[in-house]
């Protein structure tokens, strides 16, 4: 079967590191997304990982690991409005992206 | 300039009417695709059209029913509403159906029915 497991929810101080893990079982893999939604808005891309390794954008990192079906999503220097949900999102042998229910991330000052 | 547009954002009807979504996307993209996301915040595909062809169309009831008229209209048609059709509904379209062609949203319907 297809499975992606993620944290319900994670609070994270303004200025601080959050890393948002993501383990997943799909049927044949082609890459792993990682979306921002906020509240009441539609999911945003943030980044995309075929291959083994960590992708840098900014301050918004993702990491792979096909072998252990493990993704994480790194954020830096945290500000208020990364107050979200965040999605991994996972494809299978078809290229269709299968999503997890995310992880609402609160943000305190 | 709205890339992908939903009409309409808020949509409160009663069991048993049937409701229309419309979609459009100004992004010259091939692909288009209706997304159901519930109260536990799953994101479902439900159907995707690649030039006006049906290529997606997973197990949902055929209450449901999805009209591309042209390649950057994808309009769903859902007839007899039931209370657990009550969800967020994302169109999103695509440059191609590759796995590489990011998926843009629009912006969700929010559909509640009574």
């Amino acid at each position: 079967g297809q499975n992606i497991d993620q944290p319900t929810e994670m609070t994270a101080t303004e200025g601080a590191i959050v890393q948002i893990n993501c383990t997943y079982q799909t049927s044949g893999f082609n890459g792993l997304f990682w979306y921002q939604q906020h509240a009441g808005e539609a999911p945003t891309f943030l980044s995309y990982n075929v291959l083994d390794g960590l992708e840098e954008k900014g301050r918004f990192s993702s990491f792979l690991s096909r072998s252990k079906g493990y993704s994480y999503l790194l954020l830096k220097e945290l500000q208020m409005k990364d107050s979200a949900s965040y999605l991994c999102a996972p494809t299978d042998s078809n290229y269709q992206l299968i999503w997890g229910a995310g992880t609402k991330l609160i943000i305190k000052p | 300039d709205t890339a992908v547009s939903q009409t309409p954002k808020y949509l409160v009807t009663q069991m048993g009417n049937d409701k229309s979504i419309k979609c459009e996307q100004n992004l010259g993209h091939d692909t288009m695709y209706w997304y159901k996301q519930d109260s536990k915040k799953f994101l479902k595909i439900m159907f995707s059209y690649n030039n006006k062809e049906l290529i997606i169309n997973e197990t949902v009831p055929n209450r449901f029913s999805p009209k591309s008229p042209d390649k950057a209209h994808l309009n769903l048609h859902i007839n007899s509403l039931e209370l657990g059709d009550s969800a967020v509904y994302f169109c999103a379209s695509s440059p191609g159906r590759d796995l590489l062609f990011l998926q843009y949203f629009g912006p969700g319907t929010r559909l509640t029915v009574t």
